[in-house]
């Protein structure tokens, strides 16, 4: 596709479940990253993949917390036993490395009930 | 630690008229700086960046002011168009580090 395609883009969890969120980078890019919105806040950065690197994993907030990146593609970030305070709007990110633009998805707004 | 601050949560300005947007960072190891723009339920798009051996760059409509010695960088939106209103977030990186940081975003409204 011709942008960064995220999917659910709506999910509703109840509190205690794992969820999985789904990112499509544009094709090429070597660098991925994850960030969240929480209502009324800023973007927070969870993790960062580059290429054939270790993942920055420092933003990730516990470690309910994890993310994939396969084949230098697809990364799926899995949040397990969710709780209320996860709910926020997942974005991911890709681009062709430090020093350009990161092209955003259009979000996964997670919902805990 | 909020290494990159955006101080004022919105600003009004009347169309056609100088939008200035400020951000403020704490972190002297950042070097490249991006503006980006937020639409509601959409993601954040690309707006304008600089490197930090510049102090401006400019494109179209924005312009981006970069003063290393205050740690500040701001945007410059003129003429200001009812389109423009939205989020704006800036955001830093830094050398030998990859990732984005980003302040906590400034609502613009522009008034017909």
């Amino acid at each position: 596709g011709a942008g960064v395609s995220q999917s659910p883009s709506n999910k509703v969890t109840e509190k205690g479940k794992d969820v999985e969120l789904r990112c499509d980078p544009i094709s090429g890019h070597t660098a991925l990253y994850w960030y969240r919105q929480s209502l009324g806040q800023g973007l927070e950065f969870l993790i960062y993949f580059q290429g054939n690197s270790a993942p920055d994993k420092s933003g990730l907030p516990s470690d309910r917390f994890s993310a994939e990146r396969t084949g230098g593609s697809v990364s799926t970030l899995t949040i397990q036993r969710t709780q209320q305070e996860d709910s926020a709007v997942y974005l991911c990110a890709s681009s062709l490395g430090r020093r350009s633009e990161a092209f955003f998805g259009q979000g996964t707004r997670l919902t805990v009930v | 630690d909020q290494q990159v601050k955006q101080n004022s949560p919105s600003l009004s300005v009347q169309e056609g008229r100088i939008s200035i947007l400020n951000c403020d960072y704490t972190n002297s190891m950042f070097d490249y700086f991006l503006w980006y723009k937020k639409y509601p339920a959409e993601g954040p798009t690309f707006l304008i960046s600089i490197s930090s051996i510049k102090d401006k760059n400019e494109d179209g409509r924005f312009t981006v002011f970069l003063n290393k010695s205050a740690k500040h960088l701001s945007l410059h939106i003129v003429p200001s168009q009812p389109g423009d209103s939205a989020v704006y977030f800036c955001a830093a990186s830094a050398t030998g580090a990859q990732k984005l940081v980003f302040g906590q975003g400034t609502r613009l409204t522009i008034n017909p």
